[in-house]
């Protein structure tokens, strides 16, 4: 079985400065990773996504998360935060049998504040 | 080119009745998934169709059905509604059935059962 943890439902930053989203997974085999955005009344958008390979991984609007193996962690960051980063993040995991089942973490919304 | 399109995106049924949502996948996409998002229990997967096949089914009761057209359109049926089926319903499109492609979300039918 695999499971996402995401410390923290609500995270609130000023604006320019660094977000920091927490994310922790169990996984019985390699684990897929992935962080999604999603705005008011909208679906998920991909932000960023660890398959193999690089442990740090940059996505889209400028955030970046980096796999630990050790920590099991896959916290995604962003340098400086804007206005418009306002919105609900989830972690996911793929399932143990590699087929299309993402498991979702709680989500964290994220408030910036100008 | 077009993305992952449902319909409708707002639904009101009662107690009792069923419903169908339909998702059209992105062009070429031969996997379709399904999400139930609530907000007690966060994003559940639903099941995945990939080929007109049901690939990996989630833990949800047997009134949640879904098929896959051979158009890779799918479709998902709740009957005998509950409240607690209020919902959004996220369909998911990917080229492939293996979770290391990116899957591309709809924005939702947003089910409210009263």
């Amino acid at each position: 079985a695999q499971s996402v943890t995401q410390l923290g439902s609500h995270v609130s930053v000023s604006e320019g400065a660094l977000v920091l989203l927490r994310c922790n997974y169990s996984s019985s085999v390699p684990p897929y990773l992935f962080w999604y955005v999603q705005y008011p009344n909208q679906g998920l958008q991909l932000l960023l996504k660890y398959t193999t390979g690089a442990t740090l991984v940059k996505g889209i609007n400028g955030f970046e998360a980096e796999f630990k193996k050790s920590e099991t962690s896959f916290h995604l960051t962003k340098p400086s935060a804007h206005m418009s980063d306002a919105a609900e993040y989830f972690c996911a995991v793929s399932s143990d049998t590699g087929r299309r089942a993402l498991t979702f973490g709680s989500g964290t919304r994220l408030q910036v504040q100008p | 080119k077009a993305g992952v399109t449902q319909t409708p995106r707002y639904l009101i049924k009662t107690r009792g009745q069923q419903v169908t949502l339909s998702c059209s996948p992105i062009s070429g996409h031969r996997s379709v998934s399904w999400y139930q998002q609530t907000p007690g229990q966060g994003l559940q997967f639903l099941f995945e169709y990939f080929s007109e096949t049901q690939r990996n089914k989630g833990n949800f009761p047997g009134r949640f059905s879904g098929r896959q057209f051979s158009n890779s359109r799918s479709e998902m049926n709740v009957s005998t509604l509950e409240l607690g089926d209020s919902a959004l319903y996220l369909c998911a499109s990917s080229l492939g059935s293996y979770t290391n492609t990116e899957a591309f979300f709809g924005q939702g039918t947003r089910l409210t059962v009263v």
